[in-house]
């Protein structure tokens, strides 16, 4: 499975834009690359997932150079209930069974 | 409320105690997973069941743990003779093994809100 590295922490104000880079230099021909939020005392949620390009959703939009070794989530206009943890997950699509790997992930901190 | 739930939420226990959890999935997954998580740590997977088949188990999971699912309904983890390294948060979570046709996740999981185990 391919290793993920993200910031350890990032801080934001509510209203801003907040962006996750997730370095993936391994990521293999099949691999998708996920994105969870995991609030304090709950259970890791999904975001989104995406493959290459751009996908976008309700919450957050996921951007994937061509290269694919790196990707980005994006948080528009952050409130506080957007402090969590966000974790990038990398792994195979033909993977069925899907046993996730996380690593540490990100420490967001939404600040008034 | 259909989503996943965990039994009992937290757990005080002595060293040396055995203790059991209980997860209920989303009805209709068939897959069911066990998660371990210390803090500052993102979840470790332990095991994963297919129906009431075990299909893998991690070398986190010592011959002191084991997990069932007998009926591929609910599931038990049980820790024998519990240790103080054995505290953290046991999380569980279901998927439908189904690939995504609605822009989701492929093979998205959906985590309970754990068991907080502590040890003394």
């Amino acid at each position: 499975l391919a290793k993920t590295t993200q910031p350890i922490s990032m801080d934001s104000y509510e209203g801003q834009e907040v962006n996750i880079t997730c370095s993936h230099n391994n990521i293999a021909t099949n691999d998708y690359i996920t994105w969870y939020q995991q609030f304090p005392s709950q259970g890791p949620r999904f975001i989104i997932q995406g493959y290459k390009t751009k996908v976008t959703n309700e919450v957050a939009s996921l951007f994937i150079p061509a290269d694919r070794k790196s990707s980005t989530l994006s948080l528009p206009r952050v409130s506080l209930s957007d402090t969590a943890v966000y974790y990038c997950l990398v792994g195979d699509k033909a993977d069925s069974w899907g046993k996730l790997q996380f690593g540490a992930g990100t420490q967001v901190v939404v600040t008034p | 409320d259909t989503g996943v739930s965990q039994d009992p939420r937290h757990k005080i226990t002595k060293r040396g105690q055995n203790v059991t959890f209980r997860c209920d999935p989303i009805s209709e997954h068939n897959r069911l997973y066990w998660y371990r998580q210390t803090l500052g740590q993102g979840p470790e997977f332990l095991t994963y069941f297919q129906n009431e088949a075990q299909l893998e188990k991690s070398r986190l999971l010592s011959d002191r743990f084991s997990a069932e699912r007998p009926k591929g309904s609910f599931s038990t983890l049980e820790i024998q003779r519990t240790e103080q390294g054995d505290s953290a948060m046991y999380l569980c979570a279901s998927s439908s093994g189904q690939g995504s046709t609605s822009g989701r996740a492929n093979n998205e999981q959906f985590f309970g809100p754990g068991t907080r185990l502590t040890v003394l």
